[in-house]
C-alpha cells in the first residue's frame, strides 16, 4: 500500500514554456500532498503543502505564481512550473501523508525537468 | 529554524558489518523521527519511524532515538552493497511538514 505516482518521470522543455506534473495517491486517499525539489548533490527542499480542496501553502522563497499547485481531488494533485527557465531544471518530488493522524510522508519516484 | 544535521559522509564499511548512521535536531519539541534511503537519482524510499525514546528494530534496520539528547541514530546490521544509498533523516516540524537532514552517504564494499 500507500504508492505514489508521478508523470512524467523526466521532461524536456524549452525557455518561457510551461510544465505540469501529477502526483496521484493510487491506493489511499491523500488530503495533504507535498512538492519537493531537489538539485544535485543537494537535500530535499519542500516547495509548499498542497491540501485537497484549499490552496497550497508556499515555503518562504517559493514564487507561488511561479510553481502553480492545485489539489482538486484526494488522489491528484499537480504542479504547473511557469514560464520555465533553466535555473528551474531540477528533480521535482511529491509525497503524501497517508491520513491525518500520523506525519510520515510517502514520495513519487520523482520528475527530473531540464529547460533548455 | 528547525534544523536537522547529519554527517554528509562517506561512510565506508564492509560487507557484513554494522554501518551506524546519526543525525541531531534542533527543535525538542518534535514528536516523529523518519529515516529515509535515497538511491542516486532516484526519490526517498521510507525505511522506519520512530516516536518513542529507545530501540525500534525492522528486520536488519534499528532505529534509536534520545529525545533528551535530541539524536537519532540507525544501525543497519549485515551491511550489504545494495545498501550504498544516502540515509536522509527527517523531523516532524510542525503543519505536518517534515524537515529533511543533507543526507548521510553510505558506501558498503564488498
Amino acid at each position: 500500500g500507500a504508492v505514489v505516482s508521478q508523470h512524467p518521470s523526466w521532461v524536456i522543455c524549452k525557455s518561457g514554456t510551461s510544465v505540469k506534473i501529477e502526483c496521484r495517491s493510487l491506493d489511499f486517499q491523500a488530503t495533504t500532498m507535498f512538492w519537493y525539489r531537489q538539485f544535485p548533490k543537494q537535500s530535499l527542499m519542500l516547495m509548499a503543502t498542497s491540501n485537497e480542496g484549499s490552496k497550497a501553502t508556499y515555503e518562504q522563497g517559493v514564487e507561488k505564481d511561479k510553481f502553480l499547485i492545485n489539489h482538486a481531488s484526494l488522489t491528484l494533485s499537480t504542479l504547473t512550473v511557469t514560464s520555465a527557465h533553466p535555473e528551474d531544471s531540477s528533480f521535482y518530488i511529491c509525497s503524501a501523508k497517508v491520513g491525518e493522524g500520523t506525519d510520515t510522508q510517502y514520495f513519487g519516484p520523482g520528475t527530473r525537468l531540464t529547460v533548455l | 529554524q528547525k534544523e536537522v544535521e547529519q554527517n554528509s559522509g562517506p561512510l565506508s564499511v564492509p560487507e557484513g558489518a554494522i554501518a551506524s548512521l546519526n543525525c541531531t535536531y534542533s527543535d525538542r519539541v518534535s514528536q516523529s523521527f523518519f529515516w529515509y534511503r535515497q538511491y542516486s537519482g532516484k526519490s526517498p524510499e521510507l525505511i522506519m519511524s520512530i516516536y518513542s525514546n529507545g530501540d525500534k528494530e525492522d528486520g536488519r534496520f534499528t532505529a534509536q532515538l534520545n529525545k533528551a539528547s535530541q539524536y537519532v541514530s540507525l544501525l543497519i546490521r549485515d551491511s550489504q552493497p545494495s545498501d550504498s544509498a544516502t540515509y536522509l533523516c527527517a523531523v516532524n516540524g510542525g503543519y505536518s511538514t517534515l524537515t529533511f537532514g543533507k543526507g548521510t552517504m553510505l558506501l558498503v564494499s564488498p
